[in-house]
């Protein structure tokens, strides 16, 4: 196992409402990415932060927001939720500065939105 | 979208034979990586090959590389019932910060019977 750890592990929303995420990154990691997985589909990348700034962005609306703090934790928001939001959310933590090398996933949040 | 395909979607094997999976990827990558993921849980990364290497082993792993043709296989070489679970090939891109974002295909999906 890993030692990225993610909260909730399961989640039900109505649709409209907001959602927040929670992921903690492995010891001495300080980099945080955050993928969406559809059912039966692979991971597709949302969002990556480096030293608590927004290092690269997949093609996600901006009701897809995120942060992370000093501690490198991360935290994944989303607005204005829609039915197609429904799905296994993955962050993954590694080393910045190496260039993608490999990434430790979390558990993941299973995001149900009715 | 997604970078990779691999090919079979899926695969039904006996304990003890070998799985070969293939992975076609799009673009320009640093390198590929080959993940696990069992019953839509968290993805344990499995193997590394960079973009300068045509082949690298780890145990009962072997994994190639033809970056002139843009494909990737896995072989998993004496397989067990512990093997079944969704294999997906990654492809590390560089994009504008220092750290790039893994492109996921859509998995293979192998089942190894005792």
């Amino acid at each position: 196992e890993t030692g990225v750890t993610q909260s909730p592990t399961h989640l039900i929303k109505t649709r409209g409402q907001q959602v927040t995420l929670r992921c903690s990154s492995q010891s001495g990691h300080n980099t945080v990415s955050w993928y969406q997985q559809a059912l039966g589909q692979g991971p597709q990348f949302i969002f990556q932060y480096y030293r608590e700034e927004e290092n690269g962005r997949g093609n996600f609306p901006p009701r897809f927001s995120g942060l992370q703090f000093p501690n490198y934790s991360s935290e994944l928001n989303v607005n204005a939720l829609e039915l197609d939001d429904s799905a296994l959310y993955l962050c993954a933590s590694s080393m910045g500065g190496q260039g993608i090398d490999t990434q430790y996933f979390g558990p993941g949040t299973r995001l149900t939105v009715l | 979208s997604q970078q990779g395909e691999e090919d079979p979607q899926a695969l039904s094997i006996q304990e003890g034979e070998n799985a070969t999976m293939n992975c076609s990827y799009k673009t320009s990558i640093n390198n590929l990586q080959w993940y696990r993921q069992n019953s839509g849980r968290g993805l344990v990364h499995l193997i590394l090959i960079r973009s300068n290497e045509r082949e690298k082993h780890s145990g009962r792993l072997r994994v190639t590389l033809d970056t002139s043709k843009k494909s990737s296989s896995l072989l998993i070489t004496a397989s067990r019932a512990a093997d079944t679970a969704s294999y997906f090939c990654a492809g590390g891109a560089p994009h504008g910060g220092s750290q790039g974002n893994l492109i996921f295909g859509k998995g293979t999906k192998l089942s190894v019977k005792p």
